[in-house]
């Protein structure tokens, strides 16, 4: 079955512990995305990659780290997590050509206390 | 610079009856348009998707979306509305694919949809 997915689904967490969310796909997609997701606002872009060794910023990466050393994988760091970081996050993929739709995870909600 | 607009945060039905789901966007580029469907606790899954083809656009459970490029917008129905419709709902614009450039996609802040009994 085509899917993405994370780990861990829930996580309650301190300032400043690091803490990381994986993501992973299996339809071999070359772009792949991290967003928050925060009542009233939508979902924001936090990073993403186009391909392997190649991340960018998107609209709020600040306090975040991402690395893609692997096609499927993509995750996502919080070095010193704080409370504004607390969220619902989405990873998404889609195939880099073409107008695709993006493949949603099911979420991560993370609180930090 | 792109953006989109879902003009009503909560919208609230009784079963058996239309829904309307208002998004009007803003694009330099020839747009493609999305609406996703986000049930609780649950992640998003698309609904329909408009790539500068027909107009009128289909998706699943019987809903669909007229892309009026006059009026910038992308409004999403449903002829009867059903009990298993209540979610929020997300109209999204895409940049366009220019060969490398940035696949982004720019959310709007959604419309949570209640339906009544």
């Amino acid at each position: 079955e085509a899917q993405v997915t994370q780990n861990p689904r829930y996580l309650i967490t301190v300032t400043g512990k690091k803490l990381t969310v994986t993501c992973s796909q299996n339809m071999n997609h070359e772009y792949m995305s991290w967003y928050r997701q925060d009542p009233g606002l939508g979902l924001r872009q936090i990073y993403y990659s186009m391909n392997v060794e190649v991340t960018d910023k998107g609209d709020v990466p600040e306090g975040y780290k991402v690395s893609r050393k692997e096609k499927r994988n993509f995750p996502l760091i919080l070095e010193s997590p704080s409370p504004n970081q607390t969220s619902l996050y989405f990873c998404a993929s889609r195939r880099t050509s073409g107008i695709g739709e993006q493949y949603f995870g099911p979420g991560t909600r993370l609180t930090v206390t | 610079a792109q953006s989109v607009t879902q003009l009503d945060s909560h919208v609230s039905v009784s079963e058996g009856t239309p829904v309307l789901l208002r998004c009007n966007y803003s694009s330099s580029y020839s747009p493609s348009l999305f609406w996703y469907v986000q049930h609780p606790n649950k992640g998003l899954q698309l609904l329909l998707k408009y790539t500068s083809a027909a107009t009128l656009v289909k998706g699943i459970n019987g809903f669909e979306a007229e892309f009026k490029k006059s009026e910038t917008s992308f409004h999403l129905t449903k002829p009867s509305a059903h009990m298993s419709d209540a979610a929020e709902y997300f109209c999204v614009v895409s940049l366009p694919d220019y060969g490398g450039a940035t696949n982004k996609l720019i959310f709007g802040t959604g419309t949570l949809l209640a339906v009544q009994p």
